[in-house]
């Protein structure tokens, strides 16, 4: 089993919007709605962000947003601001009791 | 206040065994899934496998069944993940996680700090 594909970069300007994709299959990302975002900053444990495709959790910015289009997923930040400056990992479920995360993606803000 | 505490860094020697544990507090172990999920060094997320502490009902990664083993000692609330010989590729930073109950799909609300395991000669 592979991990899922994500860009290894993104960036943006304060106040504007960054969009990562996280691309699975059919068995995975297409298969479910049961793609997941999580937010790692350096030497710190990774926070859930977004979880079934474009549910937060109590407590996270609704500037953090998520949506699912076959096989892609898709994390949107809008209004970046300098403390979302991060990795971003997406994750989906790959059958029963299976999970894969994607590679990673590092956001910069401008 | 819920708390994931995992035990420190460990340096161990290829070959040798080794046992880290995740601690958690603040909220009823018995009905949460608690997970292990690996970061070798400036890599990615993996997810490793989850327990089940109240009746320790362990599921593990394909990528990782047989490599180590998961359980759980639900009258001290605590986890763990063990090797039984180390190699230098199981050098990463290990985090545990709790399985969001409320929902369907497999992800984690809450993480622990990590614990940093060393593999060397």
């Amino acid at each position: 089993q592979s991990a899922l594909t994500q860009p290894p970069s993104a960036s943006g300007s304060p106040g504007q919007s960054v969009t990562i994709s996280c691309t699975g299959t059919s068995s995975d990302v297409g298969g479910y709605n049961y793609v997941s975002w999580y937010q790692q900053h350096p030497g710190k444990a990774p926070k859930l962000m977004i979880y079934e495709v474009n549910k937060r959790p109590s407590g996270v910015p609704d500037r953090f947003s998520g949506s699912k289009s076959g096989n892609t997923a898709s994390l949107v930040v809008s209004g970046l601001q300098a403390e979302d400056e991060a990795d971003y990992y997406c994750s989906s479920d790959a059958g029963t009791d299976n999970l894969l995360f994607g590679g990673g993606t590092k956001v910069t803000v401008l | 206040e819920m708390q994931l505490v995992q035990s420190r860094a460990e340096v161990k020697k290829p070959g040798e065994s080794l046992k880290i544990s995740c601690r958690a507090s603040g909220y009823n172990f018995l009905a949460y899934w608690i997970g292990w999920v690996r970061q070798m060094p400036g890599k990615g997320l993996e997810w490793m496998g989850i327990i089940y502490p109240s009746d320790s009902d362990t599921r593990y990664s394909p990528s990782f069944q047989g490599q180590v083993t998961i359980s759980a000692d639900k009258s001290i609330n605590t986890a763990y993940l063990q090797w039984s010989s180390l190699k230098a590729s199981d050098t990463a930073m290990y985090y545990c996680a709790r399985r969001d109950r409320y929902s369907s799909s497999l992800n984690f609300d809450f993480w622990g700090q990590g614990t940093l395991v060393t593999v060397s000669s």
